[in-house]
């Protein structure tokens, strides 16, 4: 079974700042994919990112981007420039490519990202 | 194109009762899961349905039951309800490995 370790309850930083949130996962399996969700009040779960774990280069998406370090078991997410918009619970997660997703997305317990105006 | 919805967006049930969630997945997605979210918790993965059959099950007991129907539209279905049900539950519909979540099904059992 698969594990995600999300260390950091909840941070808060000054609006366009850049803040790191940090995940590390557990598994002995080799294809896998890796998300980073936001979960805002509205309690739709967004997806901010993903990685696929046989990529070596890092995920961007415009102000997001990862640190992939599959040999650690490491996938940490990178705001620049950050929002009030930003403000919200941030998930990260792991889905396992063989079996057809039959085991779902296993979630860490997630960080509370608050951005200060 | 449209979006996860679910309904009801709140529901109150005692205790011992039974209760139907619903989900309608975005167009052209044939696969959709459930997922059960306890207050500061992450979401937990209940189980998922592909073209009508259940493929995939997390920790949960037999009491949470699920359909899959052929427009691909899904119930979620837990009987004897105990006070630990109470949740957020949250649906998601994918076709490959792209998810998508509705805004869930905030559940209180009394």
């Amino acid at each position: 079974a698969q594990t995600v370790t999300q260390s950091q309850p909840e941070m808060s930083v000054q609006e366009a700042e850049t803040v790191t949130l940090s995940c590390t996962y557990d598994t002995s399996e080799s294809n896998y994919y890796l998300f980073w969700y936001k979960q805002p009040p509205s309690r739709q779960m967004i997806l901010v990112i993903r990685q696929e774990a046989y990529k070596q280069q890092n995920a961007t998406e415009n102000r997001f981007s990862v640190n992939f370090q599959k040999a650690a078991k490491s996938f940490s997410l990178k705001i620049s420039d950050s929002q009030l918009g930003d403000t919200a619970m941030y998930f990260c997660a792991f889905f396992l490519y063989s079996g057809g997703g039959a085991d779902g997305l296993t979630f860490g317990k997630g960080t509370h990202l608050i951005i200060q105006p | 194109e449209t979006g996860v919805t679910q309904s009801p967006t709140h529901l109150i049930k005692t205790r011992g009762q039974q209760v139907t969630l619903r989900c309608s997945s975005q167009s052209g997605h044939n696969t959709v899961s459930w997922y059960q979210q306890a207050l500061g918790q992450g979401p937990q993965f209940i189980f998922q349905y592909y073209r009508e059959e259940e493929n995939g099950r997390g920790n949960f007991p037999p009491r949470f039951s699920g359909l899959q129907f052929p427009n691909y539209s899904s119930e979620l279905n837990v009987n004897a309800l105990e006070l630990d049900d109470s949740a957020l539950y949250l649906c998601a519909s994918s076709f490959g490995r792209g998810y998508t979540f509705g805004s869930g099904t905030r559940l209180t059992v009394v």
